[in-house]
């Protein structure tokens, strides 16, 4: 099956600890990229990432890290610093060769920090 | 960076009416502009894009017109059925950068 996965899809952690979330996505796509969803604050972007070894900083990257070491796999780690961690993470990818066309989402990791 | 602000946060239509949610964009390099749609507990769905070299576009019941000199762009939703309720997001882009509103949530009523 052809997709993007993230995981853990529900995830607990004390405070002062650093979290990685998992995006993995066998579409052979070039783009990806982080979201955090709130409600009533929509999707804000964290990373993306157009190519392999390459990332940008998003809207909201203070207290986000990523690495793109591979084409299939984006990584997000949520630190320490990221003073309001708790929130619902999707992680998209998107065809490679232009600027546009559809976004393919995952399944979302819900995290808590507690 | 790109601020995108969207309007209304709620819009409760009765079936069979129209429905239209407003966006604005702050970066005049903005040059792609989706919506997508995410129902209850799914992902979001892409379900109209324009570019900014098209002033509308049009897909059955929905369509999309976009104004780059006030730079904001709207949906409309015509002729609105129950599985139209969901959670709307408009979006702009400038290089790869994609940019989303908060949202819309429209209820329509049988």
């Amino acid at each position: 099956d052809g997709g993007i996965t993230q995981s853990p899809k529900y995830l607990f952690r004390k405070e002062g600890q650093n979290v990685t979330l998992s995006c993995e996505q066998n579409l052979n796509h070039d783009a990806m990229y982080w979201y955090r969803q709130d409600p009533g604050q929509g999707l804000r972007l964290i990373y993306y990432s157009q190519i392999v070894n390459d990332f940008q900083k998003g809207d909201i990257a203070e207290g986000y890290s990523v690495s793109r070491e591979k084409k299939e796999s984006f990584p997000l780690t949520v630190t320490s610093a990221q003073k309001n961690p708790t929130a619902f993470y999707l992680c998209a990818s998107r065809p490679g060769g232009g600027d546009t066309g559809e976004l393919f989402f995952g399944e979302g990791s819900r995290l808590t920090v507690l | 960076g790109e601020n995108v602000e969207q309007h209304p946060s709620t819009l409760s239509v009765q079936e069979g009416d129209s429905a239209v949610i407003k966006c604005t964009y702050s970066d005049s390099a903005s040059n792609y502009f989706p919506w997508y749609k995410q129902e209850l507990g799914k992902r979001p769905q892409l379900i109209i894009d324009i570019r900014s070299n098209v002033g509308e576009k049009k897909d059955q019941r929905i369509a999309v017109t976009l104004n780059k000199t006030a730079k904001h762009f709207s949906l409309h939703i015509t002729e609105t059925q129950p599985e139209d309720s969901a959670v709307y997001f408009c979006a702009a882009q400038r290089d790869y950068k994609l940019s989303f509103g908060a949202g819309t949530t429209v209820t329509v009523r049988a």
